[in-house]
C-alpha cells in the first residue's frame, strides 16, 4: 500500500465553485502534513501546512483526520489561477526514515471561465 | 532570495556519458533531498541527506550517487546515462534542526534531462 494516496481527477470546475480533494495516509506514525502546490513543469511549492484542529488561509481550509488517517483540502470561489496539480504530503517519523516526507501523486485541478 | 538553486536547468546526454547534478542552498537547511519527477509516476525520492555528512537511500537510487558536499550543497551523479534516466530532477531542502518536523520542503526549480 502508497504511504500516500489521492485522487488523481482531474478535476474540472467552473470559477467561482467550491472543490474538495482528499488524501489518504498509510502509517499511524505520521506526524506532520502539508499540501503543496505545483503547476505545470514547475517546482512544488507550499500551499499550507495542516494542523490537528483544521486551518484556514483565504479561500484554502485544510482539515486532518488522524483517527481515520485522512487529509482534505477544500478550496472556496475557485479562481482560474487556482488550475494546478495539488499534492498531499506526510512526515513519517523513525528510523531510517527520519525527516522524509512522503508525496501522493497529485489531484489535477483545473478552473474553467 | 536565492532559496534553492540547482544546475543545470536543461542538459542533453548520450546513453552512457556521466554528469553530475548540482544544487545548493543558502537557507541554512541540515537536511536535503533529490527527487526525479515522471509523467503519471509522481515524485520519487532518489536520496536524501538528513544532515551534513549522511545519506541515505530513498525509493529509486539505482544507477545515482550522490555526495552532500557541505551543508549548502547536495549533488547526484549520473555515472553511465540511460533512458530511463529522462526525467525533471528537483532538489529539496528542509531545516529539521531549527524547525523540527513541522517544517516544509522547499524545492529547486528543476534540471529537465534527456538521455538520447
Amino acid at each position: 500500500r502508497k504511504e500516500v494516496e489521492q485522487d488523481p481527477g482531474p478535476f474540472n470546475v467552473p470559477e467561482g465553485a467550491t472543490v474538495a480533494f482528499n488524501c489518504t495516509y498509510s502509517n499511524s506514525a505520521s506526524q506532520s502534513f502539508f499540501w503543496y502546490r505545483q503547476d505545470c513543469r514547475k517546482e512544488p511549492k507550499l500551499l499550507m501546512s495542516v494542523y490537528s484542529s483544521g486551518n484556514e488561509d483565504g479561500r484554502f481550509t485544510a482539515q486532518l483526520n488522524r483517527a481515520s488517517q485522512y487529509i482534505s483540502l477544500l478550496i472556496r470561489d475557485s479562481k482560474l489561477s487556482d488550475s494546478a496539480t495539488y499534492l498531499c504530503v506526510v512526515n513519517r517519523l523513525g528510523g531510517s526514515t527520519l525527516g522524509r516526507l512522503y508525496f501522493g501523486r497529485g489531484t489535477q485541478l483545473t478552473v474553467w471561465p | 532570495n536565492a532559496g534553492v538553486t540547482q544546475t543545470p536547468k536543461f542538459q542533453v546526454l548520450k546513453t552512457g556519458q556521466s554528469m553530475t547534478l548540482q544544487c545548493a542552498q543558502d537557507m541554512n537547511h541540515n537536511s536535503m533531498y533529490w527527487y526525479r519527477q515522471d509523467p503519471g509516476m509522481g515524485l520519487r525520492l532518489i536520496y536524501y541527506s538528513a544532515s551534513e555528512g549522511t545519506t541515505d537511500k530513498g525509493e529509486v537510487p539505482n544507477g545515482y550517487n550522490v555526495s552532500r558536499l557541505n551543508k549548502r550543497e547536495f549533488s547526484l551523479r549520473l555515472e553511465s546515462a540511460a533512458p530511463s534516466q529522462t526525467s525533471v530532477y528537483f532538489c529539496a531542502s528542509r531545516d529539521l534542526q531549527g524547525g523540527g518536523f513541522n517544517q516544509p520542503q522547499h524545492f529547486g526549480d528543476g534540471t529537465r534531462l534527456s538521455i538520447l
